[in-house]
């Protein structure tokens, strides 16, 4: 059984561009949520997506935002890319959003900004 | 808002030896989930052990258990007979019951760094 897929695994933007990630979820899985890990923040919470329905967002700016599609897939974008934007974006799926027995993480995807 | 300490930045345990991290939180709330992630070098966090806070029994998943004390607000997680490949940064998570309508997410701790040595 395939695990939660992440590309690209390593991305280097300039300032001021876009960027897309993309995140495949574990088949049967329809709840997806992404996350930033920086060494100085720590992992902090992005979205959560369940049945192409954003049910959650964390404390970022609007650059920041997301979709899912009706296969669960989902993909997250960053536009005008700023240096602290720099960090390790980590996808996570799980069946449901509730109960969650825990959610199955990706190897993320190492986003540098210069 | 929901947080989650782990007060030891690093630690490190002899090959078979037992080792337990610590965690606390603060929430107010009665009905919750706690979860203890490793992230090993590959990057990708896995899934140690989920505690419901409704659930007095300490959950326990081969080596590694945890001791759940809800009034005191603690979490931690003991791994039994370490080995190298329980190198690896861990991570306690807290997640609100208001999740289910809500929305779910995952507070996590800043992390404590696990070295095993041989």
């Amino acid at each position: 059984k395939a695990g939660v897929t992440q590309t690209p695994r390593y991305l280097i933007k300039t300032r001021g561009q876009q960027v897309t990630l993309s995140c495949s979820p574990i088949s049967g899985h329809r709840s997806v949520s992404w996350y930033q890990q920086t060494p100085g923040q720590g992992l902090q919470f992005l979205f959560e997506y369940f049945s192409e329905t954003q049910r959650n967002k964390g404390n970022f700016p609007g650059r920041f935002s997301g979709r899912q599609f009706s296969n669960s897939r989902s993909e997250m974008n960053v536009s005008t890319l700023e240096l602290g934007d720099s960090a390790l974006y980590l996808c996570a799926s799980s069946l449901e959003p509730w109960p969650n027995y825990g959610y199955t993480f990706g190897s993320g995807t190492r986003l540098t900004v210069v | 808002a929901q947080t989650v300490t782990q007060s030891q930045p690093e630690m490190s345990v002899q090959e078979a030896e037992t080792v337990t991290l610590s965690c606390t939180y603060d929430t107010s709330e009665s009905n919750y989930y706690l979860f203890w992630y490793k992230q090993p070098p590959s990057r990708q966090m896995i899934l140690v052990i989920r505690q419901e806070a409704y659930k007095q029994q300490n959950a326990t998943e081969n080596r590694f258990s945890v001791n759940f004390q809800k009034a005191a607000k603690s979490f931690s997680l003991k791994i039994s007979d370490s080995q190298l490949g329980d190198t690896a940064m861990y991570f306690c998570a807290f997640m609100s019951s208001r999740g289910e309508t809500s929305g779910s997410r995952l507070t996590f701790g800043e992390g404590t760094q696990l070295t095993v040595n041989p």
